[in-house]
């Protein structure tokens, strides 16, 4: 079974300013899909960035962008210039294709606050 | 395209009721699954679905029960609520195949056991 484990459960950062957020997992798998999902106070799962592990080169969409150390099963999230609108809880999350469903396991979430 | 749709959004249960939570979509999506959020805990698996009449447990089963007659609804029943059944629970949907790996989350219902 795979593990997902987020370290920080709160992060404060000043708006315009960057925030890393760290994940590691636990696989003995080898092709594999990782995950950062938003949820802001309206619930709602949002997915922010997705990096196929068979991919060397890291994922970035827009001011986000992740450190994929496959070696080191560590996926961190960078989020730049930070906006109040990021203010959310940010989930780590690692799925496994099969013909059985994309399952995903997510990590305990970290806390993202974004001072004005 | 409305997507994944959860019903009800909110709902407060006594102890040993029933209930059904409804869960749709629209995109023709083969695969389905149930999550429940807890405080620190993530979102952890309750059951899925492969297609119509294909279903599976995931990592917390026990309790809850799922059906899938159709490729669109995936409802998941609670035979007799109990209070550690108090949780935020989301319905997700997801294409076959390979390269697409995005699940998409409805908006959660929030249920209190008392």
């Amino acid at each position: 079974a795979q593990t997902v484990t987020q370290s920080q459960p709160e992060m404060s950062v000043q708006e315009a300013e960057t925030v890393t957020l760290s994940c590691t997992y636990d696989t003995s798998e080898n092709n594999y899909y990782l995950f950062w999902y938003k949820q802001p106070p309206s619930r709602q799962m949002i997915l922010v960035i997705r990096q196929e592990a068979y991919k060397q080169q890291n994922a970035t969409e827009n001011r986000f962008s992740v450190n994929f150390q496959k070696a080191a099963k560590s996926f961190s999230l960078k989020i730049s210039d930070s906006q109040l609108g990021d203010t959310a809880m940010y989930f780590c999350a690692f799925m496994k294709h099969s013909a059985a469903g994309n399952k995903l396991t997510f990590g305990g979430g970290t806390r993202v606050l974004v001072k004005p | 395209n409305a997507g994944v749709t959860q019903t009800p959004k909110f709902q407060v249960l006594k102890t040993g009721q029933s209930m059904t939570l409804q869960c749709a979509q629209d995109m023709n999506h083969e695969y389905m699954s149930w999550y429940r959020q807890d405080p620190g805990m993530g979102l952890r698996l309750i059951h899925y679905s492969v297609g119509a009449g294909i279903t599976d447990q995931g990592e917390v089963p026990n309790g809850y029960n799922v059906s899938r007659s159709t490729t669109e609804d995936f409802p998941l029943r609670l035979l007799s609520a109990a209070p550690s059944q108090t949780s935020v629970y989301f319905c997700a949907s997801s294409p076959p195949g390979r390269t697409n790996t995005e699940a998409f989350f409805g908006q959660g219902t929030r249920l209190t056991v008392v």
